[in-house]
């Protein structure tokens, strides 16, 4: 079945770097991607997504293409602040609901 | 525009006793999932509704767990009774269709079981 991997925390970067957390994902079809990410004490809210091979999801900074040959949906954000730090999750949806990956904390520090 | 609502947003019980958690979709979403939230398992779909019907509820950990949705506006999940293995985060969300489109989550319900 339909399957999503991303790496596992905890991150920690310091203000102004650069963060990437990996997501890979296995699926039948032509799966929608999403980020999601989750505050403290919050529920899960979408960070970006993209329906299609080659689309570049983007929002607040974060940024994510699908890339269907190496089956990878990575996000990045070229600047991090301390306002970022939460849970992020990668999810696909085909004709299913959505299927997450396991999280990936990130904690910024100043 | 509103989001999904869920009630109660925390909620305390003795195991053995009845919770009921609630939840409202986003005006003219046709399908309704619930979602559990756990350190060790992380984000498990229990069930989820296309135009108020049940379509897949194998995530349903057991008979103590049920889900309803009685019309397009409202949908409830009962656990009775609950168990201390039951404490977790619940999450409703909603989507227009059962396809690829976005899912919005509401802000989930903290259930503690004593």
């Amino acid at each position: 079945g339909d399957s999503v991997t991303q790496m596992e925390g905890p991150v920690t970067l310091s203000e102004e770097a650069f963060l990437t957390i990996n997501c890979t994902y296995t699926a039948t079809g032509y799966p929608s991607l999403f980020w999601y990410v989750q505050y403290p004490g919050e529920g899960l809210q979408l960070l970006l997504k993209a329906t299609k091979a080659d689309d570049k999801g983007s929002n607040k900074g974060f940024e994510a293409t699908y890339r269907k040959e190496t089956t990878s949906f990575h996000l990045e954000k070229g600047s991090v602040q301390v306002s970022d730090s939460a849970v992020y999750f990668c999810a696909l949806r085909g004709n299913t609901p959505l299927v997450f990956g396991k999280g990936t904390r990130l904690s910024v520090i100043a | 525009d509103a989001g999904v609502i869920q009630s109660p947003r925390h909620e305390v019980t003795e195991m053995g006793q009845e919770v009921t958690l609630r939840c409202k979709p986003i005006s003219g979403h046709n399908s309704l999932f619930w979602y559990r939230q756990t350190m060790m398992r992380g984000l498990e779909l229990l069930i989820y509704f296309n135009n108020n019907v049940p379509i897949d509820d194998s995530g349903m950990p057991e008979d103590r767990f049920s889900a309803k949705m009685p019309n397009a506006s409202f949908s409830t999940l009962k656990i009775q009774p609950s168990e201390p293995r039951d404490s977790a985060v619940y999450f409703c969300a909603s989507s227009v269709g059962t396809g690829k489109d976005t899912q919005y989550f509401g802000p989930g319900t903290r259930l503690t079981v004593l």
